[in-house]
């Protein structure tokens, strides 16, 4: 019973380097959802996507970019990371937001220097 | 936009007693309310969630209420053990999930 696998779970990149954190979940959920949690500013919304191939941007998209392949997959992609995206990455998915529980991974931590 | 508000940001109690979370969200227009706890360095792990024409639910020690035209939520967790040291966030849902800050709950043997 996986529910829903980040992966890497911890991750250091240099600035400007590239990488792709993987968000999978093996519910059937149409949502998916990217956030990200800093200290004292709690969990915001990077991306989202409704369904297969849709995404959408939430509140923090800069910077970050998104593809839903597959139903089961939501990949978030750094082009050029910088030092202010040091966070932890959550991923969380759900049937629907409109009354549907909301399931999280474990989240990735990420290190920009 | 929902705002989602929890007081205290932190709370230490004694082994055994018993104590109340507290939610407040500004927007009543919600689907459904979710209690959850994230521990360090974890990801956050469902507790209740309580739909929007419910009052309350229960799982064990565990009891969420919510008023929403008060615009409020409570989580009553009662004969409070150390292993409920974490951190509580509830979660209110309109078109999206707003999430509230925290309490950080300690629990002192």
């Amino acid at each position: 019973n996986a529910g829903v696998t980040q992966t890497p779970k911890f991750r250091v990149l240099k600035t400007g380097q590239s990488m792709t954190l993987l968000c999978a979940q093996d519910m059937n959920h149409e949502y998916m959802y990217w956030y990200r949690q800093d200290p004292g500013m709690g969990l915001r919304l990077i991306h989202y996507s409704v369904g297969e191939g849709t995404t959408a941007k939430g509140e923090v998209p800069d910077g970050y970019n998104v593809s839903r392949l597959k139903k089961q997959n939501f990949l978030l992609g750094l082009e050029s990371a910088a030092p202010s995206q040091t966070s932890v990455y959550f991923c969380a998915s759900s049937y629907s937001p409109l009354g549907g529980e909301l399931f999280f991974g474990e989240g990735s931590r990420l290190t920009v220097l | 936009k929902q705002e989602v508000t929890q007081i205290p940001a932190a709370l230490s109690v004694p082994e055994g007693e018993n104590l109340v979370l507290n939610c407040s969200f500004t927007d009543s227009a919600i689907y459904n309310l979710q209690w959850f706890r994230q521990d360090p360095g974890k990801g956050l792990t469902s507790l209740l969630l309580i739909q929007s024409s419910q009052r309350e639910q229960t799982s064990g020690r565990l009891n969420a209420s919510l008023d929403k035209s008060s615009g409020r939520s409570t989580l009553y967790i009662a004969a409070s053990q150390p292993g409920d040291s974490a951190t509580y966030l509830c979660a209110v849902t309109g078109n999206q999930f707003y999430f509230g800050t925290g309490t950080s709950l300690t629990v002192i043997p």
